[in-house]
């Protein structure tokens, strides 16, 4: 039972390059969320989807962008990346349900030079 | 309204002795209080849980201590282990604001031997 799967683990990207992360996840889960996390901020919630071709943004969508058109894959398109965007990223899932577990990816560390 | 303020920073504690973090919400609409559990290089893992209407919970050596009219609540984690270093992450969130979980600025716990 894999859960949820992030790629890549590491990136070093240089500014004003475009990537894409990837999330998929194989427990059917109805709800997808994207995080990033910074030192001391905690994580903040990039954007997120409640289901196939729903999507919405979150505390902060800016310079990312997401599609959903499959329910287990949650891609985060990176267009032109700058240094704040230096973070590690955390795809996250839930069961549609009151107090249903949040299950996270291990993570993306991209660094943007 | 939707933050959610945690305290301290860090923490250092001997092995055996209580670790006590804290966390304060303004936003009373919310339904659902989780704490996550991180360990280094991994993604968040769902630790304990409480909702509104309970005052405490307890699982093994974690509980949880709500105070609805103080808007308060905290993670206690008895007779430490070293085990237990790691980041730790309250959060809150509403059922009906598609399940979106909004962080504390987290804890890194340093059980000494």
């Amino acid at each position: 039972n894999a859960g949820v799967t992030q790629t890549p683990k590491f990136r070093i990207l240089k500014i004003g390059q475009s990537m894409t992360l990837q999330c998929t996840q194989d427990m059917n889960h109805n709800y997808m969320y994207w995080y990033r996390q910074d030192p001391g901020m905690g994580l903040k919630l990039i954007y997120y989807s409640v289901g196939a071709g729903i999507t919405d943004k979150g505390e902060v969508p800016n310079g990312y962008n997401v599609s959903r058109s499959t329910t287990e894959d949650f891609p985060l398109r990176l267009e032109l990346a700058a240094p704040s965007q230096t973070s590690v990223y955390f795809c996250a899932s839930i069961k549609q349900g009151w107090g249903t577990e949040a299950f996270f990816g291990q993570g993306t560390r991209l660094t943007v030079v | 309204q939707q933050q959610v303020k945690q305290s301290p920073q860090s923490l250092i504690v001997q092995k055996g002795g209580i670790s006590i973090i804290n966390c304060a919400y303004e936003n009373t609409a919310f339904d659902y209080f989780p704490w996550y559990q991180q360990f280094p290089g991994k993604g968040p893992a769902l630790l304990i849980a409480i909702r509104p209407d309970v005052s405490e919970k307890k699982e093994g050596r974690f509980t949880i201590s709500f105070n609805k009219s103080a808007k308060q609540f905290s993670l206690h984690i008895m007779d430490s282990q070293p085990g237990d270093s790691a980041t730790y992450f309250c959060a809150a969130s509403m059922m009906d604001s598609s399940y979106k979980l909004i962080f504390g600025s987290g804890t890194r716990l340093l059980v000494r031997p």
